[in-house]
């Protein structure tokens, strides 16, 4: 069974400075995609980045980008220039397989001082 | 188009007592999932759908059913709830492969 692992439950980051919240997970599977999703106060889960296992390059989008290691299992978020919006528990997550199930790691709750 | 929506928001309820969650999507999805969200356990699957007419369990299931008659809808059912089902509960839908969109939530008490 795939399992993801997120060993820090909470981190905490100094307005525009930078932050990177680890990620690592289990699988047998060679063709899988790899997610980062934010869950603000308001409960919405809202997808930030996606990774397909079989792209070697890492994806960006905008701020966020991912340090994608397949060999070590490893996916990393990097949120660059933090913003007080950004305050949110994130979660990583997999899917693979014939059913494109979710599995979830437990999250991480990030805060951003002013 | 409204995405994923979920009915109701939030409930209480007694032990022991049932109710139906639904779960709605405009987007034409062929997949759809109920994950519950614990503090400290992330997301997990419960039931998911791979098209309609179609059901399966997923990591939690016991105490649920569900059932999936029309494509855009996905009811989840609690036929005596219990207090250890106090959770939140989401909704999510997808092609397939990739990006499942979620709902709003439902926040379920059970006294």
């Amino acid at each position: 069974a795939q399992t993801v692992t997120q060993s820090q439950p909470e981190m905490s980051v100094q307005e525009a400075e930078t932050v990177t919240l680890s990620c690592t997970y289990d699988t047998s599977e060679s063709d899988y995609y790899l997610f980062w999703y934010k869950q603000p106060p308001s409960r919405q889960m809202i997808l930030v980045i996606r990774q397909e296992a079989y792209k070697q390059q890492n994806a960006t989008e905008n701020r966020f980008s991912v340090n994608f290691q397949k060999a070590a299992k490893s996916f990393s978020l990097k949120i660059s220039d933090s913003q007080l919006g950004d305050a949110a528990m994130y979660f990583c997550a997999y899917s693979g397989g014939a059913n494109s199930k979710l599995t979830f790691g437990k999250g991480i709750t990030l805060s951003v001082r002013p | 188009n409204a995405g994923v929506t979920q009915t109701p928001k939030f409930r209480v309820l007694k032990t022991g007592q049932s109710m139906t969650l639904l779960c709605a999507q405009d987007m034409n999805h062929e997949y759809m999932y109920w994950y519950r969200q614990d503090p400290g356990m992330g997301l997990r699957l419960i039931h998911y759908s791979v098209g309609e007419g179609t059901t399966a369990k997923g990591e939690v299931p016991d105490g649920y059913n569900v059932s999936r008659l029309k494509k855009q809808n996905f009811l989840l059912g609690l036929e005596s709830a219990a207090p250890s089902q106090t959770s939140v509960y989401f909704c999510a839908s997808s092609w397939g492969g990739d990006e499942q969109f979620f709902g709003p939530g439902t926040r379920l008490t059970v006294l």
